[in-house]
């Protein structure tokens, strides 16, 4: 099955500067690749997403990049503000026709934004 | 517009009572997932459906959990009997045919 790594467990960073979280896949069926923020007693949120016919995908302070040889994907956040401090996950699943399969999560990234 | 809704939002019980959490998906979507959050094990997937019908529950931990999606706007994970290692906060999940997942607010499940 599908094995996702996320790192780092906690990247602090001061606001305004930028955050990059790093993961990796092992399945190279998977094409579908999600982003999602989970504040604390929330549900995961969904920020953003690629797909493995994409390199790279952009929404105004966040970008998503994709190498598909290397099996492995990023989020980038620009101009970090406090309300940027949170848990983010990546995940990995296929998406076909039908529909989708589930998603594998990474074990987090706690982001802490330093005023 | 609703989004997933789960029942109930909290849930305590007793060790050997059975559990019933509920889902309502968001209207159209034709899949739906189950998954458990632990801080020990993370975001887990315990079983998923398409179009109704349970395509994996591989993920499923044990015959004490069981899952049912009898009709497109309504599915049920069921414990029986329940362990205080079930604790944790179960989500509700639904995708459209693209694939993006949306999640419930989640049920806490406390066994104790």
């Amino acid at each position: 099955g599908e094995n996702v790594e996320q790192h780092p467990s906690t990247l602090s960073v001061q606001e305004g500067d930028s955050a990059v979280i790093k993961c990796t896949y092992s399945d190279s069926a998977s094409n579908y690749f999600p982003w999602y923020k989970q504040e604390l007693g929330k549900r995961p949120q969904l920020i953003i997403d690629i797909r493995s016919n994409v390199g790279e995908k952009k929404d105004q302070r966040i970008a998503v990049t994709l190498n598909k040889t290397a099996k492995h994907f990023s989020l980038h956040i620009t101009e970090t503000q406090p309300e940027d401090s949170a848990v983010y996950f990546c995940a990995a699943s296929q998406v076909f026709g039908g529909g989708a399969d589930g998603l594998t999560f990474g074990k987090g990234t706690h982001l802490i934004i330093q005023p | 517009d609703a989004g997933v809704i789960q029942s109930p939002r909290h849930e305590v019980t007793e060790m050997g009572q059975e559990v019933t959490l509920r889902c309502k998906p968001i209207s159209g979507h034709n899949s739906l997932f189950w998954y458990r959050q632990t801080m020990m094990r993370g975001l887990e997937l315990l079983i998923y459906f398409n179009n109704n019908v349970p395509i994996d529950d591989s993920g499923m931990p044990e015959d004490r959990f069981s899952a049912k999606m009898p009709n497109a706007s309504f599915s049920t994970l069921k414990i029986q009997p329940s362990e205080p290692r079930d604790s944790a906060v179960y989500f509700c999940a639904s995708s459209p045919l693209t694939g993006e997942q949306f999640f419930g607010p989640g049920t806490r499940l406390t066994v104790l």
